[in-house]
């Protein structure tokens, strides 16, 4: 099984100021990485898929990057409302494993 | 748009069953997925079915313990537990995935329903 690993655990930025997140893969998973924003009491929200594609309806401040084991969300100029949790999850092989998450929270 | 909700959640005894469903709107052409989330902890994948139903996965835990399927005329997708252990107790989610294919999946999930607890206890 493929190990994802997100630094840091937790990250405290301001609002206005650019966060930026990062996921391992513990063995090469070409561009097949999504991300996921997840509130207290919600269910995870599809933010970026195929390592840098948006969803649809995603504010373009949400930005992914990167291939084989390193990959990179960044929030340019973080919102109130992107106070999270943000999970990486591989989508190149099975069982298609998630992060243990990055809580983005206010400095 | 697309909305997913699940219900059938509930306490279980250790060797108990439960059968969850998820009744969605607008994913009959579409892999659909089911993921599960511990208190505190990151999603875990756990099982995806075909548009038609004919072809099925699941995690290593899971296998010989749940079957999911699915009724497209009640645009419903299940997933029967049974067997089921202290560890698996979770918050379940489905989820759609966005490939229309008849064998390949994308493996990536959204939207996602509000999820459904099972909790299993003695």
């Amino acid at each position: 099984e493929i190990v994802m690993t997100q630094s840091p655990a937790t990250l405290s930025v301001s609002p206005g100021e650019r966060a930026t997140l990062s996921c391992r893969a513990s063995e090469s998973i070409s561009t097949k990485l999504a991300w996921y924003q997840q509130k207290p009491g919600q269910a995870p929200r599809l933010l970026i898929y195929a390592a840098s594609t948006r969803a649809v309806g995603i504010p373009a401040r949400f930005s992914g990057s990167g291939a084989g084991t390193e990959f990179t969300l960044t929030i340019r100029s973080v919102q109130s409302e992107d106070f999270a949790v943000y999970y990486c999850q591989q989508h190149n092989n099975w069982p298609y494993s998630f992060g243990q998450g990055t809580k983005l929270d206010i400095k | 748009e697309v909305q997913l909700v699940e219900s059938g959640g509930g306490l279980v005894r250790p060797g108990g069953s439960l059968r969850l469903s998820c009744l969605g709107s607008g994913f009959n052409r579409n892999w659909v997925h089911w993921v599960r989330q511990a208190p505190g902890k990151g999603p875990v994948w756990v099982s995806h079915i075909s548009p038609d139903g004919s072809l099925t996965s699941y995690a290593d835990f899971v296998k010989g313990r749940f079957t999911v399927s699915r009724d497209n005329a009640q645009t419903t997708v299940y997933l029967q537990l049974n067997s089921l252990r202290a560890d698996d107790t979770a918050l379940y989610y489905c989820a759609r995935d966005h490939s229309t294919s008849a064998f390949n999946p994308y493996n990536w999930f959204g939207p996602w329903g509000q999820g459904t607890q099972v909790t299993v206890s003695s």
